[in-house]
């Protein structure tokens, strides 16, 4: 059973900080790693598809890096505003996806 | 175009009790997906179908819990004597195939009394 691992589980920082979120898995074997955002009572929003090593994705002031050869991710947010303020899931995609415990971020005015 | 909608949004039913969760998928997705988020856990993985066959139902945690897709379009799940445990966000994602993209609903949010 391939275990996801976030860190860290929550982070709370003020509006105008950047912050990092790391994702960590034991193996390749997959079509692709997902960045969701997810808001309470929302669906969750898909940021990025990740499927090669070394992949590097931008959107905005959020972006995200893959090393599928060290099993990791990390997603970047630059300037964070209060509208960030939600849960960061990452997920392995096999025939179902397998998700991280997420990371939960606060941003204060 | 529409997306994945669940029904109901919440539900509040006692220990022991029958409930229904419905997922309409976005048409056309022959995948669709179970998942249930307890609190402090990420979502995890219950059953999924393609077509009309559940494809992988190993994520049900016993059986109490039941899905069905009779026309390949929407689902329910079904979860008898429900218990407090039980509480979580139940989420429906669909999508084109299973190597495709899955489109998430809002989930449903089942509290256990």
């Amino acid at each position: 059973i391939l275990n996801v691992e976030q860190s860290p589980q929550s982070l709370h920082v003020q509006e105008g900080d950047s912050t990092n979120f790391t994702c960590s898995f034991p193996s390749s074997n997959f079509y692709a790693l997902h960045w969701y955002r997810w808001e309470t009572a929302k669906s969750p929003e898909a940021l990025f598809v990740m499927t090669l090593n070394g992949d590097e994705k931008k959107k905005g002031r959020i972006s995200a890096t893959l090393n599928t050869k060290e099993g990791y991710s990390y997603l970047y947010i630059k300037g964070s505003q209060p509208e960030d303020s939600a849960t960061y899931l990452c997920a392995l995609h096999t025939d179902k996806l397998i998700f991280g415990t997420g990371t939960r971020l606060q941003v204060f005015p | 175009g529409a997306g994945v909608s669940q029904t109901p949004s919440n539900k509040v039913t006692e220990k022991g009790k029958y409930v229904e969760l419905r997922c309409d998928p976005i048409s056309g997705h022959t995948a669709l997906y179970w998942y249930r988020q307890s609190l402090g856990q990420g979502p995890e993985f219950l059953i999924y179908f393609q077509g009309t066959g559940a494809a992988d139902d190993s994520g049900l945690p016993n059986d109490r819990f039941f899905a069905v897709r009779p026309e390949g379009s929407v689902s329910t799940l079904k979860i008898q004597r429900t218990e407090r445990g039980d509480s979580a966000v139940y989420l429906c994602a669909s999508s084109l195939t299973p190597e495709h993209e899955q489109y998430f609903g809002p989930g449903t949010r089942l509290t256990v009394t």
